[in-house]
Protein backbone atom coordinates (compact mmCIF):
# COMPACT_ATOMS: atom_id res chain seq x y z
CA UNK A 1 0.00 0.00 0.00
CA UNK A 2 1.08 3.35 -0.72
CA UNK A 3 1.67 5.97 2.41
CA UNK A 4 0.67 9.11 3.29
CA UNK A 5 1.55 11.95 0.65
CA UNK A 6 2.08 15.52 0.66
CA UNK A 7 2.64 18.05 -1.99
CA UNK A 8 4.18 19.70 -2.13
CA UNK A 9 6.55 19.51 -0.35
CA UNK A 10 8.53 22.54 -0.08
CA UNK A 11 7.09 26.23 -0.34
CA UNK A 12 8.23 29.66 0.23
CA UNK A 13 5.55 32.28 0.45
CA UNK A 14 5.84 35.93 1.89
CA UNK A 15 3.91 37.57 4.44
CA UNK A 16 -0.28 38.34 3.58
CA UNK A 17 0.27 35.26 1.11
CA UNK A 18 -2.45 32.27 1.21
CA UNK A 19 -1.24 28.69 0.72
CA UNK A 20 -3.24 25.45 0.20
CA UNK A 21 -1.44 22.15 0.77
CA UNK A 22 -2.65 18.71 0.10
CA UNK A 23 -2.71 15.48 1.58
CA UNK A 24 -3.92 11.84 0.01
CA UNK A 25 -4.11 9.39 3.08
CA UNK A 26 -2.79 5.98 2.94
CA UNK A 27 -5.81 4.00 1.00
CA UNK A 28 -9.13 3.35 3.07
CA UNK A 29 -7.98 5.73 5.33
CA UNK A 30 -10.86 7.55 6.08
CA UNK A 31 -9.68 10.03 8.99
CA UNK A 32 -7.24 12.66 8.21
CA UNK A 33 -5.33 15.13 10.72
CA UNK A 34 -2.93 17.82 10.63
CA UNK A 35 -0.01 19.07 12.45
CA UNK A 36 2.17 21.63 12.93
CA UNK A 37 5.94 21.37 13.78
CA UNK A 38 8.18 24.02 14.91
CA UNK A 39 11.31 24.00 16.68
CA UNK A 40 10.83 23.39 20.02
CA UNK A 41 6.81 22.89 20.30
CA UNK A 42 6.62 19.37 19.42
CA UNK A 43 3.80 18.51 16.69
CA UNK A 44 0.81 20.50 17.40
CA UNK A 45 -2.22 19.30 16.23
CA UNK A 46 -4.21 21.49 14.04
CA UNK A 47 -7.78 19.86 13.04
CA UNK A 48 -9.44 16.65 12.11
CA UNK A 49 -11.41 15.64 9.00
CA UNK A 50 -13.62 12.51 8.62
CA UNK A 51 -16.09 11.78 6.05
CA UNK A 52 -15.38 15.06 4.78
CA UNK A 53 -16.22 16.56 8.16
CA UNK A 54 -14.67 18.68 10.79
CA UNK A 55 -14.21 16.26 13.43
CA UNK A 56 -11.49 17.93 15.94
CA UNK A 57 -9.89 20.57 16.23
CA UNK A 58 -6.71 22.25 18.01
CA UNK A 59 -6.19 25.72 19.08
CA UNK A 60 -5.16 27.38 15.71
CA UNK A 61 -6.42 30.84 14.44
CA UNK A 62 -9.51 31.23 11.69
CA UNK A 63 -6.66 31.89 9.24
CA UNK A 64 -5.91 27.93 9.34
CA UNK A 65 -8.74 26.32 7.42
CA UNK A 66 -9.15 22.67 5.84
CA UNK A 67 -11.14 20.59 3.93
CA UNK A 68 -11.50 16.58 2.86
CA UNK A 69 -13.31 15.27 -0.20
CA UNK A 70 -15.60 12.70 -0.79
CA UNK A 71 -12.11 10.52 -1.45
CA UNK A 72 -10.99 11.44 1.77
CA UNK A 73 -8.06 13.42 0.20
CA UNK A 74 -7.63 16.17 2.85
CA UNK A 75 -6.07 20.20 1.83
CA UNK A 76 -5.14 22.80 4.09
CA UNK A 77 -5.47 26.33 3.62
CA UNK A 78 -3.79 29.45 5.58
CA UNK A 79 -4.74 32.60 4.62
CA UNK A 80 -2.47 36.06 5.43
CA UNK A 81 0.38 34.36 6.08
CA UNK A 82 2.39 35.46 9.44
CA UNK A 83 6.29 35.42 9.56
CA UNK A 84 5.55 32.62 12.23
CA UNK A 85 3.35 30.41 10.17
CA UNK A 86 6.96 29.32 9.28
CA UNK A 87 6.86 25.54 9.62
CA UNK A 88 6.48 21.49 8.76
CA UNK A 89 3.34 20.59 8.26
CA UNK A 90 2.02 17.29 8.78
CA UNK A 91 -0.79 15.31 7.49
CA UNK A 92 -1.96 11.86 9.30
CA UNK A 93 -4.51 9.50 7.99
CA UNK A 94 -5.91 6.78 10.14
CA UNK A 95 -8.27 3.90 9.43
CA UNK A 96 -11.20 5.39 11.52
CA UNK A 97 -13.59 2.22 10.60
CA UNK A 98 -15.37 2.05 14.38
CA UNK A 99 -16.46 4.61 16.58
CA UNK A 100 -13.93 4.67 20.23
CA UNK A 101 -11.30 2.73 18.47
CA UNK A 102 -7.56 3.10 19.00
CA UNK A 103 -6.12 4.55 16.00
CA UNK A 104 -2.60 4.10 15.06
CA UNK A 105 -2.00 7.61 12.27
CA UNK A 106 0.25 6.92 9.66
CA UNK A 107 2.02 10.44 8.57
CA UNK A 108 3.38 11.78 5.70
CA UNK A 109 6.35 13.26 4.91
CA UNK A 110 5.40 16.87 5.53
CA UNK A 111 5.37 20.08 3.76
CA UNK A 112 8.19 22.85 4.83
CA UNK A 113 6.59 26.08 4.28
CA UNK A 114 8.87 29.40 4.57
CA UNK A 115 7.24 32.16 5.14
CA UNK A 116 8.96 35.51 4.15
CA UNK B 1 -1.44 23.89 28.66
CA UNK B 2 1.32 21.00 28.21
CA UNK B 3 -0.34 17.48 28.73
CA UNK B 4 2.21 15.59 27.13
CA UNK B 5 5.84 16.41 28.21
CA UNK B 6 9.46 15.20 27.19
CA UNK B 7 11.49 16.94 29.81
CA UNK B 8 14.49 15.41 27.85
CA UNK B 9 15.32 17.24 25.13
CA UNK B 10 18.42 15.36 24.26
CA UNK B 11 19.70 11.78 25.20
CA UNK B 12 23.27 9.88 23.96
CA UNK B 13 23.92 6.24 24.82
CA UNK B 14 26.33 3.63 23.67
CA UNK B 15 25.63 1.00 20.56
CA UNK B 16 24.74 -1.73 22.44
CA UNK B 17 23.37 -0.16 25.54
CA UNK B 18 19.73 0.58 27.15
CA UNK B 19 18.05 3.68 25.70
CA UNK B 20 15.33 4.78 27.59
CA UNK B 21 13.19 7.46 27.08
CA UNK B 22 10.51 9.49 28.99
CA UNK B 23 7.19 10.96 29.22
CA UNK B 24 4.80 12.11 31.59
CA UNK B 25 1.39 13.03 31.13
CA UNK B 26 -1.29 15.37 32.86
CA UNK B 27 -4.37 14.32 30.82
CA UNK B 28 -6.34 11.17 32.85
CA UNK B 29 -8.47 10.58 29.61
CA UNK B 30 -6.09 9.38 27.03
CA UNK B 31 -7.34 5.78 26.39
CA UNK B 32 -4.23 5.21 24.62
CA UNK B 33 0.02 5.75 24.53
CA UNK B 34 2.07 5.45 20.98
CA UNK B 35 5.90 6.39 19.92
CA UNK B 36 6.81 7.90 17.47
CA UNK B 37 10.16 7.99 15.45
CA UNK B 38 11.42 10.78 13.35
CA UNK B 39 14.23 11.45 11.16
CA UNK B 40 14.79 14.68 9.22
CA UNK B 41 12.83 15.99 6.70
CA UNK B 42 10.89 12.51 7.01
CA UNK B 43 7.31 12.73 9.21
CA UNK B 44 7.13 10.62 11.77
CA UNK B 45 6.92 6.72 12.19
CA UNK B 46 4.94 4.75 14.39
CA UNK B 47 7.03 2.73 16.30
CA UNK B 48 5.01 1.17 19.45
CA UNK B 49 1.41 1.63 21.26
CA UNK B 50 -0.04 0.85 24.95
CA UNK B 51 -3.82 0.75 25.46
CA UNK B 52 -4.08 2.60 29.04
CA UNK B 53 -5.12 -0.37 30.42
CA UNK B 54 -1.86 -2.09 30.34
CA UNK B 55 1.20 -1.67 31.58
CA UNK B 56 3.36 -2.68 29.57
CA UNK B 57 3.76 -3.93 25.72
CA UNK B 58 6.78 -5.25 24.10
CA UNK B 59 7.60 -5.00 20.20
CA UNK B 60 11.41 -6.67 19.37
CA UNK B 61 13.80 -4.28 20.58
CA UNK B 62 10.95 -1.52 21.84
CA UNK B 63 8.86 -1.93 24.86
CA UNK B 64 6.47 0.68 26.33
CA UNK B 65 5.85 0.81 30.25
CA UNK B 66 3.17 2.64 31.60
CA UNK B 67 2.58 3.83 34.91
CA UNK B 68 -0.96 4.98 35.84
CA UNK B 69 -0.33 6.07 39.18
CA UNK B 70 2.26 8.43 37.91
CA UNK B 71 0.88 9.03 34.79
CA UNK B 72 4.53 7.63 33.65
CA UNK B 73 5.67 6.19 30.34
CA UNK B 74 8.49 5.53 29.02
CA UNK B 75 10.27 3.53 25.87
CA UNK B 76 12.87 0.91 25.92
CA UNK B 77 15.42 0.13 22.87
CA UNK B 78 17.32 -2.83 24.01
CA UNK B 79 19.81 -3.17 22.16
CA UNK B 80 20.28 0.68 21.04
CA UNK B 81 21.64 0.46 17.13
CA UNK B 82 23.21 3.51 15.43
CA UNK B 83 20.04 3.87 13.33
CA UNK B 84 18.11 4.37 15.87
CA UNK B 85 19.63 7.81 16.54
CA UNK B 86 16.68 10.40 15.63
CA UNK B 87 14.01 12.25 17.95
CA UNK B 88 11.40 10.43 19.66
CA UNK B 89 7.89 11.56 20.03
CA UNK B 90 5.23 10.39 22.66
CA UNK B 91 1.59 10.81 21.95
CA UNK B 92 -1.66 10.29 24.22
CA UNK B 93 -4.50 9.73 21.91
CA UNK B 94 -8.53 9.32 22.89
CA UNK B 95 -10.77 7.77 21.38
CA UNK B 96 -12.14 10.48 18.83
CA UNK B 97 -9.20 10.55 17.39
CA UNK B 98 -6.91 13.52 18.25
CA UNK B 99 -3.27 12.80 19.29
CA UNK B 100 -1.32 15.59 21.73
CA UNK B 101 2.27 15.12 21.42
CA UNK B 102 4.97 15.76 23.62
CA UNK B 103 8.07 18.37 22.41
CA UNK B 104 10.49 15.19 21.43
CA UNK B 105 13.51 13.46 22.42
CA UNK B 106 16.71 13.71 20.37
CA UNK B 107 18.32 10.29 20.75
CA UNK B 108 21.88 9.54 20.30
CA UNK B 109 23.25 6.51 19.87
CA UNK B 110 27.02 6.54 19.24
CA UNK B 111 28.89 3.51 17.56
Amino acid sequence: KAGVTQTPRYLIKTRGQQVTLSCSPISGHRSVSWYQQTPGQGLQFLFEYFSETQRNKGNFPGRFSGRQFSNSRSEMNVSTLELGDSALYLCASSLSDRAGAQETQYFGPGTRLLVL
Amino acid sequence: DQQVKQNSPSLSVQEGRISILNCDYTNSMFDYFLWYKKYPAEGPTFLISISSIKDKNEDGRFTVFLNKSAKHLSLHIVPSQPGDSAVYFCAGGTSYGKLTFGQGTILTVHP
